[in-house]
Formats: C-alpha cells, structure tokens, sequence
C-alpha cells in the first residue's frame, strides 16, 4: 500500500503563478522528501523536511510538514516552463528504514 | 547525479529471456537500491543492498534477484523475462542511512516482447 499520496495528480498553471502539491501519508515517519522528475530523466531530490520541523525554503521552494493531519505540501513560487515536470514526495516510516513514493503530481507551467 | 551510471539504457528482448541490469556507482556509498516506475504506481522498490553481499527485497521483488559482489556494482537480474516486467528500471544510492536522500540514476527501459 502506498504511503504517499499526492495530490492533484495534476496541474496546469501560467508561468509566474504558484504551484502547490501535497502529500499525504499514513504512518509516522522520521522525514518526508520531495523529489522532482523531467520526462525521461532520473528523479532529483529537491528538499528534506525531518518529522520536528514545520517549514522549509529552498530557493522558491517551501515545504510545510503537518504531522498531527500527516501530510505536507510544496509550493513553487513565481513558477517558470522550467518547473514542468512531475513532484513525488517520499516518506520513510519509523519501522522500516525504506523511502516510499507516492505516484507523483504531473506539474505543467506554461509560457 | 552522484556518479550513478546504468546499463544498458533501453533493452528489447523476448519473453522467457534472462536479463541483468547493471547499476555502477563511484563513490563508495553503502545504500542501493533498484525500482521500477510504471504508471499509476510511481516508484516501487524491487530489492535494495545495504553493503556487499547484504540485499533484502523489497516491495516487488517477485521474478528479480540480486547481487553485490563489489560496493560499486549493483546487478538487477530478471530471470525469466515476462511482459509484465516491461517497465523503466531506477538504479539509486543512499549517501548516508538508509533514509537519507537518494540519487537516482539515469534510469533504463526495458521493453518485454
């Protein structure tokens, strides 16, 4: 069974509006990652967010984590064609010691 | 992408075939780990190693075996090739525990006639 989940599964937005995605999942968890893909390519791992922290910025990137409702969002500010791709989050339950993907929100920004 | 490299890149073959995947890493991390992406399932873990010769299955190893004979090498082998194993092949290394981040490989389809 899947412990991410994203939602939506996908979205179309205008270049310089924001993107938000989020994630929810099922058992308690030590961190939550997100991780980009381009078409074709390897996922590349944006942002780690550990189970005591809130908030995290990256560049234009903020990750919220909510434990008590167990589920995070990303936001991309200012969003650019660059920032079409798709966004899985990845959780490693406290039992486990495994990442485990969700299926991932399909981002496209248009120009 | 962490020096990850996989091989090969696409591969067509025919059903009942074996077939081994190749995953070479050139840093010496100690975490790797093979999935597959199909879509509507995202990432699923097939098997992961945590040192060498030390593997362990994951969430859909059924129909695949690995080995480690040297920390840089990662083989993922398909015994007897079925369609259902048409997929995209991830190869990716832990940098620290197990549940660090991940860097993925460039990734190889694998097409099953």
């Amino acid at each position: 069974s899947q412990q991410g989940e994203e939602d939506p599964q996908a979205l179309s937005i205008q270049e310089g509006e924001n993107a938000t995605m989020n994630c929810s999942y099922k058992t308690s968890i030590n961190n939550l990652q997100w991780y980009r893909q381009n078409s074709g390519r390897g996922l590349v791992h944006l942002i780690l967010i550990r189970s005591n922290e809130r908030e995290k910025h990256s560049g234009r990137l903020r990750v919220t984590l909510d434990t008590s409702k167990k589920s995070s969002s990303l936001l991309i500010t200012a969003s650019r064609a660059a920032d079409t791709a798709s966004y899985f989050c990845a959780t490693d339950a406290t039992q486990g010691g495994k990442l485990i993907f969700g299926q991932g929100t399909e981002l496209s920004v248009k120009p | 992408d962490a020096g990850i490299t996989q091989s090969p890149r696409h591969k067509v073959t025919e059903t009942g075939t074996p077939v081994t995947l190749r995953c070479h890493q050139t840093e010496n991390h100690r975490y790797m780990y093979w999935y597959r992406q199909d879509p509507g399932h995202g990432l699923r873990l097939i098997h992961y190693s945590y040192g060498v010769k030390d593997t362990d299955k994951g969430e859909v190893s059924d129909g695949y075996s690995v080995s480690r004979s040297k920390t840089e090498d990662f083989l993922l082998t398909l015994e007897s090739a079925t369609s259902s194993q048409t997929s995209v092949y991830f190869c990716a290394i832990s940098v620290g525990i197990a549940t660090d981040t991940q860097y993925f490989g460039p990734g190889t389809r694998l097409t099953v006639l």
